[in-house]
């Protein structure tokens, strides 16, 4: 496979369920992002991997936890979420966090109930 | 405050109705402006890249433009396939992003 994916793409999931969403690269970027969307606001970064290394971090709810095992795979687990953080999960990677443009994955449409 | 506005948030067009979408925006330091596209229900796909004021580029029937409060997006002559949501965005010189909200565009056969 090519570009930037993202497993799974649906996911529905209890308030007390533990789940964990995968993003993979296969542009041999060295900068990866996770993002949520929600419907009729922009895009909100939710955390910069740069060369493995956690580079921001923008006050997410540590019910949102990163993992950046190689610059090639980065993951994000969920537990105890709220009803509220039902919303698209978008994964991205550029050359560098510094480089331009990002390239995005499909998404995970996530639903909490 | 840095920060970027799309307008229209939607827009109707004929086929063959050529329009412009645009992105204003204020930045203390501008890195690159960006422009998206995305289909619902899947990732945005990157359009371009510009640096700055007076840059323009092409794609097909898609061209942006760049000046130093905002960026335009024309389309030339779309068609259905052209029906999207544009996203917008920039990075600053502080490497933070933002992005807009984006303009969902319909373009009617």
């Amino acid at each position: 496979e090519t570009g930037v994916t993202q497993t799974p793409r649906h996911l529905v999931m209890g308030m007390t369920n533990k789940k964990s969403l995968k993003c993979e690269q296969h542009l041999g970027h060295n900068a990866m992002y996770w993002y949520k969307q929600s419907a009729k606001k922009p895009l909100e970064l939710m955390f910069v991997y740069s060369l493995e290394e956690r580079v921001e971090n923008n006050s997410v709810p540590s019910r949102f936890s990163p993992e950046c095992p190689n610059s090639s795979h980065l993951f994000l687990h969920l537990h105890t979420l709220q009803p509220e953080d039902s919303a698209l999960y978008l994964c991205a990677s550029s050359q560098e966090t510094t480089y331009n443009e990002q390239f995005f994955g499909p998404g995970t449409r996530l639903t909490v109930l | 405050e840095d920060q970027v506005t799309q307008s229209p948030e939607a827009l109707r067009l004929q086929e063959g109705e050529s329009s412009s979408l645009n992105c204003s925006y204020t930045v203390s330091g501008l890195r690159g402006l960006f422009w998206y596209r995305q289909d619902p229900g899947k990732g945005p796909e990157f359009l371009f890249t510009l640096y700055s004021a007076g840059e323009e580029k092409e794609k097909e029937r898609l061209k942006a433009t760049l000046t130093k409060k905002e960026s335009f997006l024309h389309i030339t002559a779309p068609k259905p396939e052209d029906s999207a949501t544009y996203l917008c965005a920039f990075t600053n010189t502080g490497n933070q992003f933002y992005f807009g909200t984006g303009t969902s565009l319909t373009v009617i056969p």
